[in-house]
Order: structure tokens, then sequence, then C-alpha cells
């Protein structure tokens, strides 16, 4: 079946340090993936999406590439902010079908 | 309301007792979802509806679980004679069809 695996966490990083969060599918044909971002307290927001091979998401300065020879969506941000701090969830939607299917989610926390 | 609301925000249950959940999709959203998020997990889908129908309901753990969305609105999750398994972070989303998912802040639930 389909499924969504993240590096684990937590990633400790200090502010203006470069981020990187991995993140590897499994699913049949080419699923839309997305980064969500999870605060404390509260629900999951959308951070950026992909819908197709080598399309590139990116938001407040996030980014991620779609990478279909790979089966990835790896995470960047070239300077991290102790804002930043939260737990970040990769997903994918399989072609067939809305649901989401999620990563675990990994732990970002930057410090000043 | 602007976003996806989710009521209550925490709900204590002693085990066997049925419990009521309530979803507040945003305004013309066709597409309603619920996941269970355990401490320390990412979300997995429980059900699906488009308008009033339930079109997937293959993530419902038992038949202690049960969903509605009569007019097609707002969504009620059921879960009868609880039990401590139950014991999770229960998040809706709703969606334009097609579109990306947008979350509540979901209810915390805690069966003693």
């Amino acid at each position: 079946g389909d499924s969504v695996t993240q590096m684990e966490g937590p990633v400790t990083l200090s502010e203006e340090a470069f981020l990187t969060i991995n993140c590897t599918y499994t699913a049949t044909g080419y699923p839309s993936l997305f980064w969500y971002v999870q605060y404390p307290g509260e629900g999951l927001q959308l951070l950026l999406k992909a819908t197709k091979a080598d399309d590139k998401g990116s938001n407040k300065g996030f980014e991620a590439t779609y990478r279909k020879e790979t089966t990835s969506f790896h995470l960047e941000k070239g300077s991290v902010q102790v804002s930043d701090s939260a737990v970040y969830f990769c997903a994918l939607r399989p072609v067939s079908g809305n649901k989401l299917v999620f990563g675990a989610g990994t732990i970002l926390r930057v410090k000043s | 309301g602007a976003g996806v609301s989710q009521s209550p925000r925490y709900k204590v249950a002693k085990r066997g007792q049925d419990v009521a959940l309530r979803c507040d999709p945003i305004s013309g959203h066709v597409s309603l979802f619920w996941y269970q998020q355990a401490l320390g997990q990412g979300p997995e889908f429980l059900t699906y509806f488009q308008n009033e129908a339930q079109l997937d309901k293959s993530g419902l753990p038992s038949d202690r679980f049960f969903a509605e969305r009569p007019e097609g609105s707002v969504s009620t999750l059921k879960i009868q004679r609880t039990q401590q398994e139950d014991s999770a972070v229960y998040l809706c989303a709703s969606s334009s069809w097609g579109q990306p998912q947008h979350f509540g802040d979901g209810t915390r639930l805690s069966i003693l």
C-alpha cells in the first residue's frame, strides 16, 4: 500500500542554520505530495505542495522538489528561525483517491 | 467562519461512555475528512464524505466508530463504548474538489 517515510527527529538546529528533512514515499503512479506543519496545540497547516514530477513547491522560505526517480520530496530551508520550531509532516494523496497518507512527523527545534 | 472549526477542543470520558465530536467545515467545501492522530504519530485516515455521502469509511477501526454528515455541511464523529485505545486527537479537514485539505485544530479525546 501507499506509505510515507520521514527522517526521525527531533532535529535540533541553531538559528540561521540550513534545514533538510528527508521524505520518501511508496505509491503507484504520480501521487500529489505535501508538507504540512503543526505548531503546538494547533491543527495541521499546509506548507507547500507539488502535483507532478520535477515540480518545486515553495512557501515562507521552505522548498521541496518532487523527485520521481528517487521517490522523494525532501523539505529544505536555507536559514531557519526560532519560530520555525514545530512538527513537520510529509504526506501524499494517491492518484486514485482523496485521503492523505502521512509520515510519522519530524520534530524541529531551533535554538537562538 | 474562516477555517475548519472543531468542538469540543478537549473531551474526557470514562471507559464505556459514548462521545460525539463535531466538525464545521469551511463554507462551500464539498469534501470532508476525519483523521485520528495518536501521540507522536502522523494522522491516520478514518473516513471521507463528499457532500452528505460517505464514500470511504475504510479507516474506521471498529463498528464502534460512526460518522455522519446529514446535510452535507456539519459532520459528527461518534464513538460508542469508548476504550482507552481510542484516546487520541481527532482531526477534521475539508476541501474543495481536488484542492488541498484544510485542517481544524482537532479534538483531544482522553479515555479514563
